[in-house]
């Protein structure tokens, strides 16, 4: 299994402009989770999804992201306009549920200037 | 809120010596797990725990769950330069069955 895949790994984008963050997740795997990661905060969970419908976007910081997940194998993290203070490594994590540990993939680098 | 608090936060050690990581919360937990994180890498799956007082061993790491399902420790044993990462404790909220609350990590460098 090639494992969760995510695109790009690198994203330099100026202020105001949209972002699309994309995810392939274990082929199997149930649950998918956005996760960010800074310094500051460490990992935060954004959305998570079980049989592609979302559960819990609770950490979604505001209406600019949205997340959608239109089949089992596919997802994507929206940022519509993008601000400097996105600026983080995104996550995209698969389990299958109730089984243990997730799957992360190499994550986005994201840079808003 | 429920909080994961992990120490230390940086350890810089030569190679062949040994160290522990400690997760602690006031909180109880239904697993807790531990990852390892290389830069530019998303965080690996190294071990679950689940039962309280738990220990299990991969190679030369020892991970421990506490007897109360509160805390945890991992400990390397003659650490080598492949050790060198950021390590992750996560621990399952007893209410969810996807939750976890993430430590802040331990970044642990091995010097040749």
């Amino acid at each position: 299994d090639a494992g969760v895949i995510q695109s790009p790994r690198h994203e330099v984008t100026e202020m105001g402009q949209e972002v699309t963050l994309r995810c392939k997740p274990i082929s199997g795997h149930n649950s998918l989770f956005w996760y960010r990661q800074t310094m500051m905060r460490g990992l935060e969970l954004l959305i998570y999804f079980n049989n592609n419908v979302p559960i819990d976007d609770s950490g979604m910081p505001e209406d600019r992201f949205s997340a959608k997940m239109p089949n089992a194998s596919f997802s994507t993290l929206k940022i519509q306009p993008s601000e400097p203070r996105d600026s983080a490594v995104y996550f995209c994590a698969s389990r299958l549920q109730g089984f243990g540990g997730y799957t992360f993939g190499s994550g986005t680098r994201l840079t808003v200037v | 809120t429920q909080l994961l608090e992990q120490s230390p936060q940086f350890l810089s050690i030569q190679e062949g010596e040994n160290l522990t990581v400690y997760c602690n919360s006031s909180s109880v937990f239904s697993s807790l797990q531990w990852y390892r994180q290389e830069p530019g890498e998303g965080p690996v799956l190294l071990v679950t725990v689940v039962t309280g007082g738990e220990v299990k061993k991969l190679k030369r790491l020892t991970f421990q769950f506490g007897d109360a399902r509160k805390d945890s420790s991992l400990h390397i044993t003659a650490a080598q330069p492949g050790d060198t990462g950021l390590y992750l404790c996560a621990g399952a909220r007893v209410d969810s069955n996807y939750q976890l609350i993430w430590g802040a990590g331990t970044k642990l460098i091995i010097k040749p």
